[in-house]
């Protein structure tokens, strides 16, 4: 799987939008962009994925550069409960080879 | 829908003694996969099973683990003789597939949190 870079943390004021960058130069053409968040304690929790368009649902927005080297969530209106460390994985879906290589995660903090 | 449903969500054994965690995925989900995450570190992937086979285990430490996935029941991951480094917490995840390429996100479970005094 590629390697992606994230950066270790950052900051976002309550009801603004927060934006978490994502690094994947490496990517192949058959590997995805997944996001997943930890809160503190609890399990992984799925927040969305795409291939090369732009993906939106319920929880956020994901642009995915063209070239696909890069990615961006959006939270579009912050709040405290999302305050987690943040995923950006990449995952190709060939048989055998389905799971996800967690790094080590943007981890935001949410500021009232 | 259930989610993914772990347990115990605490387990707390003497060291030498066998440590079983229980996983019942989404239902209708026919892969499992289990992760390790030691306190302030990240998930480490252990092993990826479909119904009654064993397709990627390259993170299960070689000795004391194992990881079941029956065809009827819950995934068990057992640990045998269990030492104070294994305390950690256990998270359980689910999929599915099918032939026609889809793939689902894996949706996680709460985790069971092992303490080996």
């Amino acid at each position: 799987d590629a390697k992606t870079t994230q950066p270790p943390s950052m900051d976002c004021a309550e009801g603004r939008a927060a934006n978490l960058p994502c690094n994947h130069s490496t990517i192949s053409g058959n590997e995805y962009v997944y996001w997943y968040r930890q809160i503190h304690s609890q399990g992984p929790q799925y927040i969305i994925h795409g291939l090369k368009n732009n993906e939106t649902n319920e929880m956020a927005s994901l642009i995915i550069t063209e070239d696909r080297k890069s990615s961006t969530l959006i939270l579009p209106h912050a709040t405290l409960r999302d305050t987690a460390v943040y995923y950006c994985i990449v995952r190709v879906h060939n048989f055998g080879n389905e799971k996800l290589t967690f790094g080590t995660g943007t981890r935001l903090t949410i500021i009232p | 829908n259930a989610g993914v449903m772990q347990n115990p969500r605490h387990l707390v054994r003497r060291r030498g003694q066998e440590a079983r965690l229980r996983c019942s995925p989404v239902k209708g989900h026919s892969h499992v996969y289990w992760y390790r995450q030691l306190p302030e570190e990240g998930l480490k992937f252990m092993v990826y099973l479909q119904k009654e086979n064993i397709i990627d285990e390259s993170g299960m430490p070689k000795e004391r683990f194992s990881a079941e996935f029956p065809k009827e029941g819950p995934s068990i991951l057992r640990i045998q003789q269990v030492v104070r480094g294994d305390s950690a917490a256990y998270f359980c995840a689910s999929s599915h597939s099918n032939t026609g390429g889809f793939r689902s996100p894996l949706h996680f479970g709460n985790g069971t949190r092992l303490t080996v005094t």
